[in-house]
């Protein structure tokens, strides 16, 4: 079963939005998009997750591509506790989720 | 509210020894997921519980490893004995399932980092 596709790294400066991209092409009718971050020295930490539709909560937006084999995490302002690795990951939150290398984003003040 | 808490954060130990790590899930969460992470490697699935009861434990690396739930509060991974390509941060996380059936997300402990020499 193929994992997503992301970026190794990115960067962006701080306060201004910051788009993620990532690839799901083997996504099934089932899979939710998940995504998750790792700051430094911590466990993963939910981000935000969805099937079909945009998402929005208060940390990030999910955009998810109609043929469903892509999204992106938009983080609104960037902040320096924003740098993270992020992970985009395909399947179903209480049984196996697969985690890639993610995205590495650095934040430029 | 409480999140997930591992014991201990570090340990160091030498080869051969018996390594015992901890974890106190959410209250009301019913799933529960070993996870161990190297460099080489990232992130790994070792194991996951269902209401105190092993799923899948297709990630576990050998015998060496194993992984019980007592009860709904507790959960150990022992590695016995260890080695020292053991060496890796181990994370638990747990997740509720609603009555719906929806996927919940995994809220993760800060994990015990564990050097075997």
């Amino acid at each position: 079963d193929a994992k997503t596709t992301q970026p190794n790294s990115m960067e962006s400066n701080e306060e201004e939005p910051v788009h993620l991209p990532c690839n799901h092409s083997t996504i099934s009718g089932t899979d939710y998009i998940h995504w998750y971050r790792q700051l430094p020295s911590q466990g993963p930490e939910y981000v935000i997750h969805g099937l079909t539709s945009n998402v929005n909560n208060r940390m990030a937006s999910l955009a998810i591509a109609e043929d469903r084999k892509s999204s992106t995490l938009i983080l609104h302002r960037a902040t320096l506790r924003d740098a993270a690795v992020y992970y985009c990951i395909k399947g179903f939150g209480n049984e196996k989720l697969t985690f890639g290398t993610g995205t590495r984003l650095t934040i430029i003040p | 509210d409480a999140g997930v808490i591992q014991s201990p954060r570090h340990e160091v130990t030498e080869m051969g020894q018996e390594v015992t790590l901890r974890c106190k899930p959410i209250s009301g969460h019913d799933y529960l997921f070993w996870y161990r992470q190297t460099m080489m490697r990232g992130l790994e699935l070792l194991i996951y519980f269902n209401n105190n009861v092993p799923i899948d434990d297709s990630g576990m690396p050998e015998d060496r490893f194993s992984a019980k739930m007592p009860n709904a509060s507790f959960s150990t991974l022992k590695i016995q004995p260890s080695e020292p390509r053991d060496s890796a941060v181990y994370f638990c996380a747990s997740s509720a399932m609603l009555g719906t059936g929806k996927n919940q997300p995994q809220h993760f402990g800060d994990g015990t980092r564990l050097s075997i020499l």
